[in-house]
């Protein structure tokens, strides 16, 4: 059964700093893994997959990297902005015909002006 | 539509109740899933449906919760005799080719 583990829950850094949120997984048996971003008594909002195949995907500020065999998915963020205090939650879909998302518990980033 | 359409936003019912909560997904997507979240965790897988059958229900934590999906579109999630250990917010999903998957706002739940 897969596990996701997101550590530490929560984060705060001031504005501008360069961050990493760190994401593991128990199974390497993964299709893709996704990071999605979830703002207070809102839905999930993708930011970005990375297929089984990549290391890595980058959209604008955010750069997310995947090393299947440690088990292990980074979310990086350049230049923290007040606008980035959310949580951050990882989720894997496995190989196979099952669709699921297991995720993780997510991580809540606070940035101080 | 345009997004994931989940109806009613907020429901308050009473322990012991019915209750029904909807799910619209986006037009085409066909694999739909329901989820549960409760305060500072994250969201626990309860069903997932393929067209209009149940593709893993593995999730579902007892027979008081039940899910349709009849003509492979809207999804119904039925709890009876609600208790207040149901109290979470329930997330819907909807996904074409297990790339892109949207969630809908969610139902929050409330038993009192």
């Amino acid at each position: 059964k897969q596990e996701v583990t997101q550590i530490p829950a929560a984060l705060s850094v001031p504005e501008g700093e360069n961050l990493v949120l760190n994401c593991s997984f128990t199974d390497s048996a993964i299709y893709n893994l996704q990071w999605f971003r979830q703002d207070p008594g809102k839905g999930l909002t993708s930011l970005l997959l990375i297929q089984s195949s990549q290391r890595e995907q980058t959209s604008g500020r955010l750069n997310a990297s995947l090393d299947k065999s440690s088990g292990r998915s980074t979310l990086y963020i350049a230049a923290s902005q007040p606008g980035d205090s959310a949580t951050y939650l990882c989720a894997a879909v496995p190989t196979g015909a099952n669709s699921k998302l297991t995720f993780g518990k997510g991580i809540t980033l606070s940035v101080r002006p | 539509g345009a997004g994931v359409s989940q109806t009613p936003s907020n429901k308050v019912t009473e322990k012991g109740k019915y209750v029904e909560l909807r799910c619209d997904p986006i037009s085409g997507h066909t694999a739909l899933y329901w989820y549960r979240q409760s305060l500072g965790q994250g969201p626990e897988f309860l069903i997932y449906f393929q067209g209009t059958g149940a593709a893993d229900d593995s999730g579902l934590p007892n027979d008081r919760f039940f899910a349709v999906r009849p003509e492979g579109s809207v999804s119904t999630l039925k709890i009876q005799r609600t208790e207040r250990g149901d109290s979470a917010v329930y997330l819907c999903a909807s996904s074409f080719n297990r790339v892109r998957y949207t969630f809908g706002s969610g139902t929050r739940l409330t038993v009192v």
